[in-house]
């Protein structure tokens, strides 16, 4: 079983919907979880992160962490063309970036 | 924001050769520097963690005969594939760090690696 499970996409959502995307994990020591965002032949961006449970809300995006299930989601209101890109989720037990375990990335596209 | 760079982007080399990847950290001095592998359609996955001046840590399963890292500078880290084969065509993304923390970690676009 995978430490992380993320669906691969492809996801094609229209301009001003709301996008959710989703990470499941198996760790239970799972702590810090994080949200990095990849355009196209550019590295991954930290998005957001959060640590233990709970919401944590930036502009139009909101990072939901529901550790009881073992899994997080990422919701991004009123999607933009510019939000067009790959998303993954990622996820470590301590805060050393020696421990970090990826999913493989939701890939979004917003059409006008 | 900080910014890494990663040379070549794209590399085909002949199986048996030797392949070197350089990872830049432009506008900040990097103290650690990672290198990941992504095979297709599964996540990247670290390979080792260098420190600037000493040895890489390499992650278990990862040949560090085959995976040479050298981390010269606060700036750049090299990783050399040595003598190359078709099974190691991947896509090789290096993060650059101040220190090893979580969300101190900038990556660079990537090198995708393909051996015939």
């Amino acid at each position: 079983q995978k430490e992380v499970e993320q669906d691969p996409g492809p996801l094609s959502v229209p301009e001003g919907a709301i996008v959710s995307l989703n990470c499941t994990y198996s760790n239970s020591a799972f702590q810090y979880f994080m949200w990095y965002r990849q355009y196209s032949r550019k590295g991954p961006e930290l998005l957001m992160y959060t640590y233990s449970s709970g919401n944590k809300e930036d502009g139009r995006f909101t990072a939901q962490v529901d550790k009881s299930s073992k899994y997080i989601s990422l919701f991004i209101r009123d999607s933009q063309p510019s939000d067009s890109a790959t998303y993954l989720c990622a996820m470590s037990a301590s805060s050393g970036a020696n421990n970090l375990f990826f999913g493989t990335g939701t890939r979004l596209t917003v059409i006008p | 924001g900080a910014v890494v760079s990663q040379h070549p982007s794209w590399v085909i080399c002949k199986s048996g050769t030797s392949v070197k990847i350089e990872c830049r950290s432009l506008d900040f001095q990097a103290t650690t520097m990672f290198w990941y592998r992504q095979f297709p359609k599964q996540s990247l996955m670290l390979m080792a963690t260098s420190n600037e001046g000493s040895k890489a840590t390499y992650e278990q399963g990862v040949e560090k005969d085959k995976f040479l890292i050298n981390h010269a500078s606060l700036t750049l880290s090299t990783l050399t594939v040595t003598s190359a084969h078709p099974e190691d065509s991947s896509f090789y993304i290096c993060s650059a760090s101040l220190w090893s923390g979580l969300y101190e970690q900038y990556f660079g676009p990537g090198t995708r690696l393909t051996v015939t």
